[in-house]
């Protein structure tokens, strides 16, 4: 069954300590794994797009990388306005061969000064 | 600033009434897709529109229907509302057709059904 999974749930940081966040998932034929970042009340924002195993992105402290079962959001020296919800979306197909980006539950990222 | 307009933000109504969400996608984006998010699920797909087609539905209940006009907008209809109806609905569009690229939210609508 196609699942999205991330861990962990939480995850409280002081300033400056780096940490990573991990999304697994189980899908056939991977179309691309997607990072987005939501602030409270807010839209999810795009944060980048993975395709294939071995392939990393960076963005400012923030940095994904892709494995065959897994991806990891890896934050850097994290500042508190990197505080948010970070979400993974993986596109599962349908019986009527469209994808539909499926999303994990998210990490909650809370940086203190 | 994502392109994507979504109103009304918040709206608060009572059981049994009806609402509509709008959606107004980023230039050029044909795709328009429906998530509703409430603290317990995460983000649940609705529905999927590409150029005023329906091209693939989630667990959207059958008090829920969606349609997307010629000028590219989306409305998003709830109707019979009850209180776990209560969540942020949130429309995204892409320029993609088939959901393998990425999607660029709105600022969302918060229902609130008392």
């Amino acid at each position: 069954e196609d699942q999205v999974t991330q861990s962990p749930e939480a995850l409280r940081l002081q300033e400056g300590e780096s940490s990573s966040l991990n999304c697994s998932y189980t899908v056939s034929g991977l179309r691309g794994l997607f990072w987005y970042r939501q602030d409270p009340g807010k839209g999810p924002e795009f944060l980048f797009t993975l395709y294939s195993a071995g392939e990393e992105k960076e963005k400012e402290r923030l940095k994904a990388t892709l494995t065959k079962k897994e991806s990891f959001l890896h934050i850097t020296a994290p500042k508190p306005e990197d505080s948010a919800t970070y979400l993974c979306a993986v596109p599962f197909l349908t019986n009527g061969g469209s994808y539909i980006p499926t999303f994990g539950r998210g990490t909650s990222l809370i940086v203190h000064p | 600033d994502s392109g994507v307009t979504q109103t009304p933000k918040h709206l608060i109504t009572a059981t049994g009434q009806r609402v509509t969400l709008r959606c107004s996608p980023r230039s050029g984006d044909l795709s328009v897709y429906w998530y509703q998010q409430s603290l317990d699920q995460g983000l649940q797909f609705l529905i999927q529109y590409y150029n005023g087609e329906e091209r693939a539905k989630g667990n959207i209940l059958e008090r829920f229907s969606a349609q997307q006009f010629p000028d590219l907008h989306s409305e998003l209809n709830l109707s019979s509302l009850e209180l776990g109806d209560s969540a942020l609905y949130f429309c995204a569009s892409s320029v993609h057709r088939i959901g393998t690229g990425e999607l660029f939210f709105g600022e969302g609508s918060r229902l609130t059904v008392l």
